[in-house]
């Protein structure tokens, strides 16, 4: 594939349902990383994953964000009972992470969810 | 993490070269400095990596200070499309199970004007 690829788009949601947002990293990257970005702020670190090692979760802001990797594919980023103030730009990233040299991490688009 | 320090933002005129600035006083021995830029309504991309020495590519040049307490992400000839917030990462290689993670700070903002 071409780049990174996340979906939906756009998401509106009603207070109180589950998302579940989708990443497609590059084809062989190991690292993949997901961040939340609300208007007009810089991006906050939520969750990473590398190959086989125990995912990062340092920056999940509370139990109702998960995220699961399959491998070193796809990635979903499941957040429970949505809250207005989850209302972002949600961005997946994936590196090839081969050695501690690159870790140049490539985007894909973001999906905006709404809380509404 | 390791801390990087920035300006809010920076203003230059077009076709003028552009030094924005990085402090990262804590830098340790194995964190590898990072550039992205976000461009208005899309994803971050990588602009350039380096450790100790001074690096170039096509899109910009990374210079060090000897110290590796600071660096310089240098646009040789701003063009409008350079406007986007800049953000500077330190990025360390944890061998024993950590995780060598990107985190961003609120980067510089950089105005180009015509």
């Amino acid at each position: 594939g071409a780049g990174v690829s996340q979906s939906p788009s756009n998401k509106v949601t009603e207070k109180g349902k589950d998302v579940e947002l989708r990443c497609d990293p590059i084809s062989g990257h190991t690292a993949l990383y997901w961040y939340r970005q609300r208007l007009g702020q810089g991006l906050e670190f939520l969750i990473y994953f590398q190959g086989n090692s125990a995912p990062d979760k340092s920056g999940l802001p509370s139990d109702r964000f998960s995220a699961e990797r399959t491998g070193e594919s796809v990635s979903t980023l499941t957040i429970q009972r949505t809250q207005q103030e989850d209302s972002a730009v949600y961005l997946c990233a994936s590196s090839p992470r081969v050695t501690a040299q690159n870790t140049e991490a490539f985007f894909g688009q973001g999906t905006r969810l709404t809380v509404v | 993490d390791a801390k990087t320090t920035q300006p809010n933002s920076m203003e230059s005129n077009e076709e003028e070269p552009v030094h924005l600035p990085c402090n990262h006083s804590t830098i340790s021995g194995t964190d590898y400095i990072h550039w992205y830029r976000q461009l208005p309504s899309q994803g971050p991309e990588y602009v350039i990596h380096g450790l100790t020495s001074n690096v170039n590519n096509r899109m910009a040049s990374l210079a060090i200070a000897e110290d590796r307490k600071s660096s310089t992400l240098i646009l040789h000839r701003a063009t409008l499309r350079d406007a986007a917030v800049y953000y500077c990462i330190l990025s360390g290689f944890i061998t024993q199970g950590g995780s060598e993670k990107l985190v961003f700070g609120k980067g510089t903002k950089l105005t180009v004007n015509p």
